[in-house]
């Protein structure tokens, strides 16, 4: 059975810290690693991850895979009020149905 | 630019009567899934179509039912509500083009069940 494991489940931290959120894995035949970003209704796609070592960046959040661990962590740095959501992790295993398992999700909660 | 549109928003059912949720996609995807997100337990996959015609079960079919007539269109089913079906259904569509692609979602059903 595939899974998806993330932590921490929730933080909470002060405007301008950085933060780190991670994601490990174990399914059968991984294709990618996919980021979501949740605030109060749809998941709203971050980024995807295929290869091991290549860092993804947008703005302030960045995301690296690493394939022969089986993790993958979600950086954002100088964080904002804005950032607050919930930080879905979720992994495309292979063949002909391209199913999503998703991790519980990590709660982040900026305060001001 | 609608993407993926779910229709009701909100429902509140009484147990062991029945509904229908609707999914919508304007994108021509191939793929919808249908989900549950309960508090805890991560999003969960309920069924899931590789095209018009075709669906098959995820990780939590007992008690749904799905149907895709169309290939912009995915239904899910409740026969006979119960309580434990209370939860926030998202649907997700996604393209079946070269390399892999990112699933879209809609903004979700709440549903109650009393």
């Amino acid at each position: 059975e595939d899974k998806v494991v993330q932590s921490p489940l929730s933080l909470v931290v002060h405007e301008g810290d950085t933060v780190t959120l991670n994601c490990s894995y174990e399914v059968t035949n991984f294709r990618s690693l996919l980021w979501y970003k949740q605030e109060k209704k749809a998941p709203t796609f971050l980024f995807m991850l295929t290869s091991s070592g290549i860092e993804k960046k947008s703005g302030r959040l960045s995301s690296i895979l690493d394939k022969k661990e089986l993790f993958s962590i979600l950086n954002i740095t100088a964080t904002q009020t804005g950032d607050s959501a919930i930080y879905l992790c979720a992994v495309h295993s292979g063949g002909s149905n391209y199913k999503l398992t998703f991790g519980k999700g990590t709660l982040l909660t900026v305060n001001p | 630019n609608a993407g993926v549109t779910q229709t009701p928003k909100f429902r509140v059912l009484k147990t062991g009567q029945s509904m229908t949720l609707l999914c919508a996609q304007d994108m021509n995807h191939e793929y919808m899934y249908w989900y549950r997100q309960d508090p805890g337990m991560g999003l969960r996959l309920i069924h899931y179509s590789v095209g018009e015609g075709t669906t098959a079960k995820g990780e939590v079919p007992d008690g749904y039912n799905v149907s895709r007539l169309k290939k912009q269109n995915f239904l899910l089913g409740l026969e006979s509500a119960a309580p434990s079906q209370t939860s926030v259904y998202f649907c997700a569509s996604r393209d079946t083009g070269a390399g892999n692609q990112p699933q879209h979602f809609g903004d979700g059903t709440r549903l109650s069940i009393l």
